[in-house]
């Protein structure tokens, strides 16, 4: 299985900062790595798929880089919304693996 | 755009199992993947397991073969997902999820389940 991990598992940001989350895959997947939003009590929301193509609705603040084994997810500039968890995840081969998250946090 | 609607919140007895549906509303499955991806209270994503309903053929992670079983009806657009020997650690919210482009690929889960909450307790 390829394992995906996630640096770091929680950060704490202000409104206006600009935010940037790894993810590491166990082995090359190209750029079959999608970045996914949580909010408490909802289900995932889909921001960023193969690697940095940004999610029809998902505002342009939210962009994606990396192929390989290595990927960023950023965020240009913190909305009070954008406080949430967020994951990252391979699709190239299966079982579909998820990192273990990374928590947002309003400092 | 088609939204996806899963069955309500169950309790369920440890060794029992569970069935929970995932239907499609404004559309079909047409090529799309479902996929079941499950969050244990305060834990990360897990992907369970997934289908094309148009060629019906499920794959399943090695953790959960054996113990799940993923069909698809398409003429009801219904895809579900049953899990049996339930145990303690299967309490969890259960989302279905599609993906455009197959279980694989370039594409993420672009529409998700409300997400069911399968409770397993004496």
């Amino acid at each position: 299985d390829i394992q995906m991990t996630q640096s770091p598992s929680s950060l704490s940001a202000s409104v206006g900062d600009r935010v940037t989350i790894s993810c590491r895959a166990s082995q090359s997947i190209s750029t079959f790595l999608n970045w996914y939003q949580q909010k408490p009590g909802k289900a995932p929301q889909l921001l960023i798929y193969a690697a940095s193509s940004l999610q029809s609705g998902v505002p342009s603040r939210f962009s994606g880089s990396g192929s390989g084994t290595d990927f960023t997810l950023t965020i240009s500039s913190l909305h009070p919304e954008d406080f949430a968890t967020y994951y990252c995840q391979q699709t190239y081969n299966t079982p579909l693996t998820f990192g273990q998250g990374t928590r947002l946090e309003i400092k | 755009q088609v939204q996806l609607v899963q069955s309500g919140a169950e309790v369920k007895k440890p060794g029992s199992s569970v069935k929970v549906s995932c239907k499609a509303s404004g559309g079909t499955f047409n090529s799309y993947a479902i996929s079941w991806v499950r969050q244990a209270p305060g834990q990360g994503l897990e992907w369970m397991g997934g289908i094309i309903p148009l060629f019906g053929t499920p794959n399943y992670a090695q953790k959960f073969q054996g113990r799940v079983t993923i069909t698809a009806d398409e003429s009801t657009s219904t895809v579900y997902m049953e899990l049996s020997s339930l145990r303690s650690e299967d309490t969890a919210v259960y989302y279905c999820a599609k993906s455009p482009g197959g279980l694989t690929g370039r594409g993420g889960m672009d529409v998700w389940g409300q997400g069911t909450t399968v409770t397993v307790s004496s």
